[in-house]
Parts: C-alpha cells; structure tokens; sequence
C-alpha cells in the first residue's frame, strides 16, 4: 500500500524560477524525508523533517510539514539547470510497519 | 561521503537462471538495505540488515534472498531469476533506522 505520495507526475520550470513539490500521507509519522535521484544515480536524501518540526531548511531548499492535513511540502528557489531530477517524499509510520516507504515520485525539469 | 558500490552495474539474465547482485559500504553503518525501483515507480524494500549474519524481510520478499557475511557487505540473491525481476536495484546504507539513506548507483537488471 503507498503510504506516501507526491502530487504531480512531472513539473518544469525555468531557471532561476521557483518551484513546489508536494506530498501527501495516509497514516500518522514519525517523519517524512525528501530524496533527490538524478539520472541514473540513486537517490540522494534533501531533507528529513520529524514529526514535531514545520519547517526545515537546506540552502536553496524549504520543506514543510503539515500533521494535520497529512502533507508535506518542498521548496526550491533560484531553480538551476541541475536540479532537473525525480524528487521522492518518503515517510515512516508512527506504528506498524517501520519501513520507510517512498512515493513514486516528481520528475522536475529546470530549463535554461 | 559515504559510499555504497554496487556490482555489477547492469546484467543481462536468462529465465530461471541464479543471480546475485553485491552490495559493499565503507560508511561503518549498521543498516544496510535492498530496494527494487520500476520505471515510473518509488522504490520497494525487499530486504534489510542491521547486523552482520542476520536479515529481515522488507514489502516485497518473495523470489529474493539476502545474505550479510559482513558489516560491510549485502548481497541480494535470485535462486530462480524471473521476467518479472526486471528492474533497477537500489542497495543503500544507514547508521539508524530509517534515518538519512545512503544509496549505490543502481543496478539494471534485464532477465529475458
């Protein structure tokens, strides 16, 4: 079951623009992460943002957590040509299954 | 940087034939894990490890077996390679739980 899940298939934008990615979650957390995988590399962890924050911030990077609509959002201002990439939202549940379950992820374009 | 090599970089199976994919991390962590991403798809835990000699079964274990000889090596082994197994595999690594994910550069495999 996908218990993690970002709103859009595919964004794009260009540089210098910014942009949102947005989640949403089915069950309560004890926290939501943001990956980055670019082609063909593995995903690279942006953010970890636990269940008690709001807010957490990466340099160009903003994510928010929102427990009670079940949503999480992330930020990216001053977009560059690199961070053309799939972002993934990934959670771990608060009880049950402590797999971490990612979602299938934003394929964000950055164009010049 | 933490690094976790993966190999081989992409194989070529037959149907029912034995693969084996090796994972080796030099971060020192204690977790180690095994991921299967789809095209168009978040990745899906097939194995885990948190201790040399033990492993535990993830969301999707079945046609898959792991074996942790060492902190620093996990495999992910296919008795019987099916059609079905076709994908890119993920191994990663982290010092907690579920924490910040290390992951290798994949591995593409194509059972025909």
């Amino acid at each position: 079951s996908q218990l993690a899940e970002e709103n859009s298939w595919a964004l794009s934008v260009h540089e210098g623009e910014s942009v949102t990615v947005n989640c949403s979650y089915k069950t309560s957390i004890t926290a939501l992460q943001w990956y980055r995988q670019k082609s063909g590399k593995g995903p690279a962890q942006l953010i970890l943002i636990r269940s008690n924050e709001r807010e957490k911030r990466n340099g160009r990077l903003r994510a928010t957590l929102d427990t009670s609509s079940q949503s999480s959002s992330l930020s990216i201002t001053a977009t560059r040509c690199e961070d053309t990439a799939v972002y993934f939202c990934a959670t771990v549940a608060s009880s049950g299954s402590w797999q971490l379950i990612f979602g299938s992820g934003t394929q964000l374009t950055v164009m010049p | 940087e933490a690094a976790v090599t993966q190999s081989p970089r992409s194989k070529v199976a037959v149907t029912g034939g034995k693969v084996t994919l090796s994972c080796h991390q030099t971060n020192n962590h204690d977790y180690m894990y095994w991921y299967r991403q789809d095209t168009g798809h978040g990745l899906r835990l097939i194995h885990y490890s948190y201790v040399a000699d033990s492993t535990e079964k993830g969301d999707i274990p079945d046609g898959y077996k792991a074996s942790r000889p060492s902190q620093e090596n996990f495999s992910l082994i296919l008795e019987l390679a099916s059609l079905s197994q076709t994908a890119v595999y993920f191994c990663a690594s982290s010092d907690a739980a579920n924490e910040r994910l290390f992951f290798g550069h994949g591995t593409k495999l194509s059972v025909l």
